[in-house]
């Protein structure tokens, strides 16, 4: 079974830092690219971070850059996010996805990428 | 950044009717448009990526469309399974930003 599994979340005072981390099964992970998407309850979906197959590639948020990094450990088959610098407006459920790749027609080397499986999250609160 | 804007926020409708959600961006994504779906308590659910196509087992009543700017999500018969909410998002540059959601609710 394709399974993500987010840990690490957890609650901290503003300035404080907190370390996610995500465990894969049922695929080859060094196949996909992997992002984190957060969710303040109630509120809507908002793209955190995003790292490519070999990590070699990584990607932002502009509210979160230079506060947070992605990574990723192949040989575990985890992704991580170091989270530095809370903040208040970061309190969220954090989810790991993995991110899926097809071909555009005709165009070498382009490829339209989707959030293809999702863990159930794990829950940031940032709180004085 | 690419802003995503979906409407309406929210839109109440009956088993059976047909549903129509648009989603705008600020600028030319051509067809790097994916849709989700999801559920109270749940994690999103991939619907469509590339605007049109669909995820292996989404039913063929959720039909995605549109390039360039503006794009439309319509579920022809709307199903009990299908009350939640719809988000879009772009993948055709980072940050991969998603529109607000549309919430559907029973009538």
């Amino acid at each position: 079974e394709v399974q993500l599994v987010e840990s690490g979340g957890g609650v901290t005072r503003p300035g404080g830092s907190l370390r996610l981390s995500c465990v894969a099964s049922g695929f080859i992970f060094d196949d996909h690219a992997m992002s984190w998407v957060r969710q303040v309850p109630g509120k809507g979906l908002e793209w955190v971070s995003g790292i490519s197959e070999m990590g070699g590639f990584t990607g932002y948020e502009d509210s979160v850059k230079g506060r947070f990094t992605i990574s990723r450990d192949n040989a575990k088959n985890s992704l991580y996010l170091q989270m530095n610098s809370l903040r208040v407006e970061d309190t969220a459920l954090y989810y790991c996805a993995r991110v899926g790749a097809s071909s555009v027609p005709g165009v070498s080397n382009y490829h339209y990428y989707y959030m293809d499986v999702w863990g159930k999250g794990t829950t940031v609160t940032v709180s004085s | 950044d690419i802003q995503m804007t979906q409407s309406p926020y929210s839109l109440s409708a009956s088993v059976g009717d047909r549903v129509t959600i648009t989603c705008r961006a600020s600028r030319d994504i051509h067809n790097y448009l994916n849709w989700y779906q999801q559920k109270p308590g749940r994690a999103p659910k991939l619907l469509i990526y590339a605007a049109s196509t669909l995820l292996t087992g989404v039913p063929s009543r959720f039909i995605g469309s549109g390039s360039g700017t503006d794009f439309t999500l319509t579920i022809s018969s709307l199903q009990p399974d299908d009350f939640a909410t719809y988000y879009c998002q772009q993948s055709y540059t980072t940050p991969r930003t998603f529109g607000g959601g549309t919430e559907v609710d029973l009538k």
